[in-house]
């Protein structure tokens, strides 16, 4: 079965700095998927940036990042430059094939980032 | 834009009753999922479905089933709903492939 650890329920960061949240999983997959997700407080679920288990190279997306090590099976998501906008839930998330084509996406129980002034 | 919708963001149900609980994409997508998010324990999986009507079980089908009559649709049913059962409940689709999944804004389900 896959599992998603993610070990810090909240975290706080200073307006400007950059952030790591963890990540760890669990399969026994060779092919699978990684994301991160935003939810802010209006519920909605947003995408933020996607790493394949073959990708060689970290995923980025403008101030996200996705620091990949396969080897120890962590996908920690640094935010860089934080804003009080990035107060939110965070969610690491893992895709595998479950047969006839499809995918099954397997959350963590997130992260709450809250940013301070 | 492209567009998951959930018919309720808010409902309110007495113990007991059938809940439908009703979601539409317009994308296309082959897969769609149910899941509910409960405080400290994330989104967990209940079921999802790959074609029209198939359905899969996920980590938590207990006391809910599904329906996929048609591609765009997918019901989640709660046969008799429990208090324990008051959640928010998100559904997201995606296409084949195990990426681009799009999700819907919630339905807050109060079971009382």
């Amino acid at each position: 079965a896959q599992k998603i650890t993610q070990t810090q329920p909240g975290m706080f960061v200073q307006e400007k700095e950059a952030v790591t949240l963890d990540c760890t999983y669990d399969t026994s997959d060779q092919s699978y998927g990684l994301f991160w997700y935003k939810q802010p407080s209006s519920g909605e679920m947003i995408f933020l940036i996607y790493q394949g288990s073959y990708d060689e190279q970290n995923a980025t997306e403008g101030r996200y990042s996705l620091n990949f090590q396969k080897a120890r099976k962590s996908a920690n998501l640094v935010i860089s430059a934080s804003q009080l906008g990035d107060s939110a839930m965070y969610f690491c998330a893992m895709t595998t094939y479950s047969g006839a084509g499809s995918y099954q996406l397997t959350f963590g129980k997130g992260t709450k980032l809250s940013v301070i002034p | 834009d492209v567009k998951v919708t959930q018919s309720s963001r808010y409902l309110v149900k007495r113990t007991g009753e059938k809940v439908f609980l009703e979601c539409v994409q317009d994308m296309d997508h082959e897969n769609m999922f149910w899941y509910r998010q409960d405080p400290g324990l994330g989104l967990r999986l209940i079921y999802f479905s790959y074609d029209v009507k198939m359905k899969e079980k996920g980590d938590i089908p207990e006391g809910y089933s599904v329906s996929r009559e048609k591609k765009e649709r997918f019901s989640l049913i709660l046969e008799s709903a429990s208090t324990n059962q008051t959640s928010m409940y998100l559904c997201a689709s995606s296409p084949t492939g195990g990426t681009g999944y799009t999700f819907g804004s919630g339905t807050r389900l109060t079971v009382v």
